[in-house]
């Protein structure tokens, strides 16, 4: 069975400061990660995915994250937040031939002045 | 572009009555995916379309819910004799093709009550 947790349900970040949101998974054979986004009133957006190769993967709006194999994690990074990262972020795993994403309960982002 | 539409946005029906729910993917988009997302939780997969066909199924919760996808465009998700636990936002997406490669682009759901 294929799973997703998120432990942290709601993390504050002061605007400028580094972010970090965690997620760790179980899958039973190589995963396809992935990272979304979901601003309120609006649809899920990708930030970013990974299927093989390089461990750290760049995605949109500056966001990063870094596949670690030995403990199943898969978190994501921001040097620097924007007010406008305030949102749901949410992360999922699926494989090849899996068309069936399953997603974390996803970790709510506050950003204080 | 146009991304996915679905309608209605919000969908209030008494407990017992029948909804459906409809999904316009991107045009040319041939996967198509219905997930569900109950308050506090992430979306929970309920059925997978490629083409007209239904290539997996298995989130479905029950009998009462199915999927169309006719002409392999529009998706129509149909809830029978509605009960208050289905409450939820209802999210469709579609991607160009399957296979993780292909992004899922998702619309902006379907908010459904049931009273």
């Amino acid at each position: 069975a294929q799973s997703v947790t998120q432990p942290d349900i709601h993390i504050t970040v002061s605007e400028g400061a580094s972010l970090e949101l965690r997620c760790n998974y179980s899958y039973g054979a190589t995963p396809y990660l992935f990272w979304y986004v979901q601003s309120p009133g609006q649809g899920l957006q990708l930030l970013l995915k990974y299927f093989s190769g390089d461990t750290l993967v760049q995605g949109i709006k500056g966001f990063e994250a870094e596949f670690k194999r030995s403990q199943s994690s898969f978190n994501l990074r921001k040097p620097s937040v924007h007010w406008s990262d305030a949102a749901e972020y949410f992360c999922a795993v699926g494989g090849f031939g899996n068309e069936k994403l399953t997603f974390g309960t996803g970790t709510r982002l506050t950003i204080i002045p | 572009g146009a991304g996915v539409s679905q309608t209605p946005s919000n969908k209030v029906t008494e407990k017992g009555k029948y909804v459906e729910l409809r999904c316009d993917p991107i045009s040319g988009h041939t996967a198509l995916y219905w997930y569900r997302q109950s308050l506090g939780q992430g979306p929970e997969f309920l059925i997978y379309f490629q083409g007209t066909g239904a290539a997996d199924d298995s989130g479905l919760p029950n009998d009462r819910f199915f999927a169309v996808r006719p002409e392999g465009s529009v998706s129509t998700l149909k809830i029978q004799r509605t009960e208050r636990g289905d409450s939820a936002v209802y999210l469709c997406a579609s991607s160009e093709d399957r296979g993780p490669n292909s992004p899922l682009h998702f619309g902006n759901g379907t908010r459904l009550t049931v009273t």
